[in-house]
């Protein structure tokens, strides 16, 4: 079992939708949770960081953490053709300083 | 901009040759990971210095190895360079390592073993 794990995708939307991207866990020791966007050919940037279960919300993006079912999801509305990229699920994991990724999840917003 | 750079962008190499990429750390960041992305995958961990120390190695054999000076800028070095070396190669700063701080990426640098 893979320590986060994504669908690989590719997730298509239309314009204006709302983007639901999930991600899960295996380390129930892993408290810190991220989602980084990267775009094709550049280096991960940051969009949500979440330590506490709920709702985090950031403009239109949305990340929830469900500790108890090891599940982080990241919810972007309205999507934009510029939200079109590979979204990464990020947690730290072995109770250390090592950040493990998914293998990420395409998104593609369609006009 | 993170703030954090990387050098060089590109590198051709090949294969048993000998590899030294350079990362800068953010201001006031004493932290430094490096990652390997393989296309279509997600950033893999190497190691991590903090204050010019080793503080964690992922599942990466002993040709992979670094250094982080006192300005705290960093150095991953790849000895006896093979084929599957090929990936985008990623520095990432943070202030400390309670293992929960953000980390910032650098813009990478792209390796091509032949």
């Amino acid at each position: 079992q893979k320590e986060v794990e994504q669908n690989s995708g590719p997730l298509s939307v239309p314009e204006g939708a709302i983007a639901s991207l999930n991600c899960t866990y295996s380390d129930r020791g892993s408290q810190s949770f991220f989602w980084y966007r990267q775009y094709s050919g550049k280096s991960p940037e940051l969009i949500m960081s979440i330590y506490s279960n709920g709702d985090k919300e950031d403009g239109r993006f949305t990340a929830q953490l469900n500790k108890a079912s090891q599940y982080v999801s990241l919810l972007i509305r309205d999507s934009q053709p510029s939200d079109s990229a590979t979204y990464l699920c990020a947690a730290y994991t072995g109770g250390g300083n090592k950040l493990t990724f998914g293998t990420g999840t395409q998104l593609k917003v369609e006009l | 901009e993170t703030g954090v750079t990387q050098s060089p962008t590109h590198l051709i190499k090949t294969r048993g040759q000998q590899v030294t990429l350079r990362c800068s750390s953010q201001s006031g960041h004493n932290t430094v990971s490096w990652y390997q992305q393989a296309l279509g995958q997600g950033p893999q961990f190497i190691f991590q210095y903090y204050r010019e120390e080793e503080n964690g190695r992922g599942n990466f054999p002993p040709r992979f190895s670094g250094l982080q000076f006192p300005n705290y800028s960093s150095e991953l070095n790849v000895n006896a360079l093979e084929l599957d070396d090929s990936a985008l190669y990623l520095c990432a700063s943070s202030p400390a390592t309670s293992g929960r701080e953000t980390q910032y990426f650098g813009p990478g640098t792209r390796l091509l073993v032949l």
